[in-house]
């Protein structure tokens, strides 16, 4: 069936780097995406969303890319800080599907000192 | 605004006793959901609703019932909880569907352990 999954389950980076967290999706139909961070005992939270008609979404300190043709998703974060350290799930939605998200399985993000 | 709340952040239960989970949100929202987390499976769908008065089954309906009496109250229920039912319960909502473009706001979550 369709899915959303992740690369890798964990990160490791330098504080101050750039993370770069990616997610391959295998729904054609998608054309909704969302990034979700996840704190220890804490629901997910949006951090940015990007629509298939775009390749490119910019946030604060975030960055979505969209690659439609291998059906990949990437979420780039800039000067990594210790608060970013958190599970991230991407999440895709087809139109139509009364808005049904599907999540991939999520991936540590840790940030060393 | 409070956002999407939830109650209560902890359960334990004895295997078949029932619960209702209580969500609420004051976003005006047209759509609620719960979810389920394990770990190794992400977010799974448990039931939905696009509305006051209407439900629908997500990916992993079996063992639960909702209702949505009230717009901004989506009660999630466990009739007869199971081990199987141990895990972690987010609620979302979002303010429309139809274009497939609706973030998901979530709950802090409930914390249920089934003895």
């Amino acid at each position: 069936g369709e899915s959303v999954g992740l690369h890798l389950p964990t990160l490791s980076v330098q504080e101050g780097d750039n993370s770069i967290i990616n997610c391959a999706y295998s729904n054609s139909a998608s054309d909704y995406f969302i990034w979700y961070k996840q704190e220890s005992g804490k629901g997910p939270q949006f951090i940015i969303d990007i629509r298939s008609n775009m390749d490119k979404r910019q946030g604060q300190r975030v960055t979505v890319l969209l690659n439609k043709t291998v059906k990949h998703l990437s979420l780039q974060i800039a000067a990594t800080q210790p608060g970013d350290s958190a599970v991230y799930f991407c999440a895709e939605n087809e139109t139509g599907a009364n808005s049904k998200l599907t999540f991939g399985k999520g991936i540590t993000l840790s940030v060393r000192p | 605004n409070a956002g999407v709340t939830q109650t209560p952040k902890f359960r334990v239960l004895k295997t078949g006793q029932s619960m209702t989970l209580l969500c609420a949100q004051d976003m005006n929202h047209e759509y609620m959901y719960w979810y389920r987390q394990d770990p190794g499976m992400g977010l799974r769908l448990i039931h939905y609703s696009v509305g006051e008065g209407t439900t629908a089954k997500g990916e992993v309906p079996d063992g639960y019932n909702v209702s949505r009496l009230k717009k901004q109250n989506f009660l999630l229920g466990l009739e007869s909880a199971a081990p199987s039912q141990t895990s972690v319960y987010f609620c979302a909502s979002s303010l429309y569907s139809g274009r497939g473009t609706d973030t998901q706001y979530f709950g802090p979550g409930t914390r249920l352990t089934v003895l």
